[in-house]
């Protein structure tokens, strides 16, 4: 089945700087990948989501890359915020289904 | 706009009880599904439902887990015999139809605390 890593755990960046949080999955049949930012205590929101057929996505200070031949994917948000704070989980699906979520990146800004 | 919800938000039981959970899904919505959250770690999948069957289930969906549509708006998580190890955040979401890579959305939660 599918595997899903992510790396850092953990992020800690200064106001203003970007981050940049990286996931890799297993299974080449994977065509649809979410991003999902979790605030303590709330429910996962989808923040992007890319799909097999795209490589690159943006939407303001977010953005999402897609490797497919070396089966990684990667979150990018520049000018980051004190609200921009949470954890951040990956996900890789087979159209859209059983989604198999990465273990999650606290994400940190530090004012 | 539109959202999932789930009741209840809290849930304690004792070991060995029934509990349901509930989840309203997105009233255009189709596809299902439950997902539970042991603290601090990642979401993970249970079961999916659609047109009135599980169509997916992971390892953790074992036979103390079923899921139910019994109306037309509400979709139930039942675990029959429940375990310490249950205890965790159950998501329950929703995706739309008509597309064939659907975006789910997920309710607030039901936090579940075995004793």
């Amino acid at each position: 089945g599918e595997n899903v890593e992510q790396h850092p755990s953990t992020l800690s960046v200064q106001e203003g700087d970007s981050a940049v949080i990286k996931c890799t999955y297993s299974d080449s049949a994977s065509n649809y990948f979410p991003w999902y930012k979790q605030e303590l205590g709330k429910r996962p929101q989808l923040i992007i989501d890319i799909r097999s057929n795209v490589g690159e996505k943006k939407d303001q200070r977010i953005a999402v890359t897609l490797n497919k031949t070396a089966k990684h994917f990667s979150l990018h948000i520049t000018e980051t915020q004190p609200e921009d704070s949470a954890v951040y989980f990956c996900a890789a699906s087979n159209y859209g289904q059983n989604f198999v979520f990465g273990p999650g990146t606290r994400l940190s800004v530090l004012p | 706009e539109p959202e999932v919800t789930q009741t209840p938000s809290h849930q304690v039981t004792q070991m060995g009880q029934e509990v349901i959970l509930r989840c309203v899904p997105i009233s255009n919505h189709l596809y299902f599904y439950w997902y539970r959250q042991i603290l601090g770690q990642k979401v993970e999948f249970l079961v999916s439902f659609y047109n009135n069957e599980i169509s997916e289930k992971s390892e953790i969906f074992d036979d103390q887990f079923s899921v139910e549509r019994p109306d037309g708006s509400n979709f139930t998580l039942k675990i029959r015999s429940t375990k310490l190890e249950d205890s965790a955040m159950y998501f329950c979401a929703s995706s739309r139809p008509g597309l064939r890579i659907n975006e789910q959305f997920f309710g607030p939660g039901t936090r579940l605390t075995v004793l």
